[in-house]
């Protein structure tokens, strides 16, 4: 497509409920982020994939948050047992290669994800 | 750990001013530097970058010159228009390691007036 989507815009979710937000990268791009920005702040870093290999997932909050990119391209981050604090705009953003440090990655619209 | 700081908005300004949002960093290695920009309703997008000491990134009218021995890459813009109303944050990339995650300041909203 022409740029990176993601689904659903807006996901509400009871408390201990699971929730899967997708990302559909900007085809052909390698590299896969996701990010978390809470209200206020600045997005901050969860997992990386290149292709379909998970290289980092150092910034997962806790082992309820589970990323996965089977076939390098669509990814689907979930999240089991929802809590408020997970309450928060969920980014994915693609880059063509991912090797440097230098290259842009594009962001989609996130996914605003509010737990009651 | 790598980290960046920024200018606490709201930052106001009146159509033509000048612009200024301070940006600090501290990282371990030799980082590229970015700003993004977030208007209303819509993502994420790069405004500018720079991937090593002394250069400058540019694009549309805004400029920022990385610092090395400052470690700073502050924006700046001449003349401000309504339509630059934002929010911007500032971001480094680590160098040196398999993973270029972007480590982002909390964000600087910028609101200008007519």
């Amino acid at each position: 497509g022409a740029g990176v989507s993601q689904s659903p815009r807006y996901k509400v979710a009871k408390r201990g409920q699971d929730v899967a937000l997708r990302c559909d990268p900007i085809s052909g791009h390698v590299s896969l982020f996701w990010y978390q920005q809470a209200l206020g702040q600045g997005p901050e870093f969860l997992t990386y994939f290149q292709n379909e290999a998970q290289l980092d997932k150092s910034g997962l909050p806790s082992d309820r948050f589970f990323a996965e990119r089977p076939e390098g391209s669509v990814s689907t981050l979930k999240i089991q047992r929802t809590q408020q604090e997970d309450s928060a705009v969920y980014l994915c953003a693609s880059s063509l290669l991912g090797l440097a440090t230098q290259e842009t990655q594009y962001f989609g619209p996130g996914t605003r994800l509010l737990v009651l | 750990g790598d980290s960046v700081t920024q200018m606490e908005g709201p930052v106001t300004l009146s159509e033509e001013a000048f612009l200024t949002i301070n940006c600090t960093y501290t990282a371990t290695g030799y980082p590229s530097l970015f700003w993004y920009v977030q208007y209303p309703g819509e993502g994420l997008q790069l405004l500018l970058k720079a991937t090593k000491a002394d250069d400058k990134g540019s694009n549309k009218g805004f400029e920022a010159t990385y610092r090395k021995e400052t470690t700073s890459f502050h924006l700046e813009k001449g003349s401000v228009q309504v339509s630059d109303s934002a929010v911007y944050f500032c971001a480094l990339s680590p160098g040196g390691g398999a993973t270029n995650k972007l480590i982002f300041g909390t964000g600087t909203l910028l609101a200008v007036q007519p």
